[in-house]
This record gives structure tokens, sequence and C-alpha cells, in this order.
């Protein structure tokens, strides 16, 4: 997997907009984003993946350059209950370890 | 639900003992990974399998071991246990045929050595 560097952690108010963005400057060609949300004492689960351009979902959307160095998962309108650890991934699974990072731990305010 | 299964959710133990932890992935998953998560710490993994064979190691210590049986579910089993042993251990499963990296986790185990 390719690596990458996201912010340790970040702090919001509830009803915000939240983006965590995540550096990856050895993306290959043929690799994916991938974005994970870990709450505590729980396995993380996936929320959102893309490979160019703009994925939007129910949980989220992940903006993506043309350079594909970097990418941005945005949270709309947050609450509480977004309180977690995001994990950014970049890599094709088949042949890989799933090796996660720190990740960036969101704290949202009330 | 992620459709993995973990068992036990909860085991406490005496240090020097052994546990078997099992995972049984999603229906259709050939790839089983392992984590140990232990407090306020990150996940670190342990080992994969894929379709009964060892895929990757990771961080995994010789005392720990594991294997991925012929119906695709997996046991980790951990020997002479050490206070340091004690953390939550996760078990993720893949799609097969797809891209990116997109694995599905259990509850986890929470191994108390004591």
């Amino acid at each position: 997997l390719a690596k990458t560097t996201q912010p340790i952690s970040m702090d919001s108010y509830e009803g915000q907009e939240v983006n965590i963005t995540c550096s990856h400057n050895n993306i290959a060609t043929n690799d994916y984003i991938t974005w994970y949300q870990q709450f505590p004492s729980q396995g993380p689960r996936f929320i959102i993946q893309g490979y160019k351009t703009k994925v939007t979902n129910e949980v989220a959307s992940l903006f993506i350059p043309a350079d594909r160095k970097s990418s941005t998962l945005s949270l709309p309108r947050v609450s509480l209950s977004d309180t977690a650890v995001y994990y950014c991934l970049v890599g094709v699974y088949r042949d890989d370890k799933i090796i996660f990072g720190k990740g960036t731990r969101l704290h949202i305010l009330p | 639900d992620s459709g993995v299964t973990q068992t036990p959710k909860h085991l406490i133990t005496a240090t020097g003992q052994r546990v078997t932890l099992r995972c049984s992935p999603r229906s259709g998953d050939l790839s089983v990974y392992w984590y140990q998560q232990s407090l306020d710490q990150g996940l670190q993994f342990l080992i994969q399998y894929y379709n009964g064979e060892e895929r990757a190691k990771g961080n995994i210590l010789e005392r720990f071991s594991a294997q991925q049986f012929p119906d695709l579910h997996s046991e980790l089993n951990l020997s002479s246990l050490e206070l340091g042993d004690s953390a939550l251990y996760f078990c993720a499963s893949s799609v097969v045929g797809g891209t990116g990296v997109e694995a599905f986790f259990g509850q986890g185990t929470r191994l108390t050595v004591v």
C-alpha cells in the first residue's frame, strides 16, 4: 500500500461540514483510495472508496484531484456520533497487507 | 452488521495460558486478516490468509499462530500469554474480485490477561 499522511486529530462542531485531507504522493496508477471509520471498541467500517474525481454516498463524499496525490473526505453536517478515528488507505487489496496508519481522530463538540 | 463473526466477544485468562480466537468471514470472502489493537493504539496487522494459504505476515509474535480451514473460517492461537497481550483482536474478510482496499471487520474479541 502507498504511504499516506493525514492529520492526527481534528475538532469540529455539530452541524459543521468536516473535511479530512490525506496525502498520498506515491499513489500508483491502479491504486484506489479507501476511507474507514472506527468507533471506540469497534472494528473499522468501510465508508467510501474512489479512484478519481468525486464519489458520494449516503455517509460521505470523497474528492480526488486530477493528480490523485491527495484526497479529501467530506462529512456533511456532522453530529456527536461522528466522533471516531478516520483512516485513509491507498492501494489494491489483492496482494497487499491491509496496513492501517494512525488515522485522524475526529472529535465533534456540541 | 458486517457479516464477519468473531467468537468469543470477551475472554479473560491468566498469564501463561493459551487461547483460541475464531473468525467466520462473510459468505464468499476468501481472504481473512487478523489485527491486534491495544488500548489507544493503532491497528497492528498480524497475518492474512487467502483460501487456506498464508498470504502475508505482519508483526505477529512467534507465540501466536493462525490458520484458515477448508470452510474458510479462521482461528488465531495465542500461547504463553503475557499481560501485554491484552488487547482487542479483530478479524476482517475482503471482497473477492473487488477493487481497492475493501475489508469488512468483525466486532472483535477483547482479551484480558490477568
